[in-house]
């Protein structure tokens, strides 16, 4: 069993919709929990970081951590053409930048 | 607004030949990491420096694969002989250091293709 399970979809949705993307993992010693999104031929780009459990807000986008049932959500509202990209997630013991490991990713189109 | 370069951005060899990388991260980041990402699954950690010390390379294949950060800065990754199952994207990241809450920067990375 992988520490970091994540769909692969591909997801497709139409433009405006509301975009629900999930990891589970099996380490409960996480403490940090980061969603990276990775255009194609790109490398990943940070979106949101979360220390524990909680929500955190960033226009668009929700990130939710519940530790409890170690599972974690991005959330993307109003999404966007542009958001059509690869959403990876990570997670780590020991900072947003030691030793992360990372979903296998969610391949998200939204058509227009 | 500053970026992790890497070169080549692809790179075509054949089974058995050695194959080089480089990194130059954003300037004033002293920790620098080397990601494998396989098609279709998550980068995987390589190799992490801090400065021109390797902090933890426990993932990286030492038989075949070395990097090196000699002054601190810029950095290459080495494997020699390429193998089919090397086949991937390399990516070079970069934070100003490993506090809990600094940020990682990725490169663009380097797609490898071995035939």
């Amino acid at each position: 069993q992988k520490e970091v399970e994540q769909d692969p979809g591909p997801l497709s949705v139409p433009e405006g919709a509301i975009v629900s993307l999930n990891c589970t993992y099996s380490n409960s010693a996480f403490q940090y929990f980061m969603w990276y999104r990775q255009y194609s031929r790109k490398g990943p780009e940070l979106l949101m970081y979360t220390y524990s459990s909680g929500n955190k807000e960033d226009g668009r986008f929700t990130a939710q951590v519940d530790k409890s049932s170690k599972y974690i959500s991005l959330f993307i509202r109003d999404s966007q053409p542009s958001d059509s990209a690869t959403y990876l997630c990570a997670m780590s013991l020991g900072g947003a930048t030691n030793k992360l490991i990372f979903g296998t990713g969610t391949l998200l189109a939204v058509q227009p | 607004e500053a970026e992790v370069a890497q070169s080549p951005r692809y790179k075509i060899t054949e089974k058995s030949q050695a194959v080089a990388f480089w990194c130059d991260p954003i300037s004033g980041h002293a920790t620098l990491y080397w990601y494998r990402q396989i098609l279709g699954q998550g980068p995987e950690l390589l190799v992490q420096f801090q400065d021109e010390s390797v902090v933890d390379d426990s993932q990286l294949p030492k038989d075949r694969f070395s990097a090196e950060r000699l002054k601190g800065v810029d950095s290459t990754l080495k494997i020699q002989p390429a193998e089919l199952g090397d086949s991937a994207m390399y990516l070079c990241a970069s934070s100003i250091g490993t506090a809990s809450n600094e940020k990682l920067f990725f490169g663009s990375g380097t797609q490898l293709s071995v035939l």
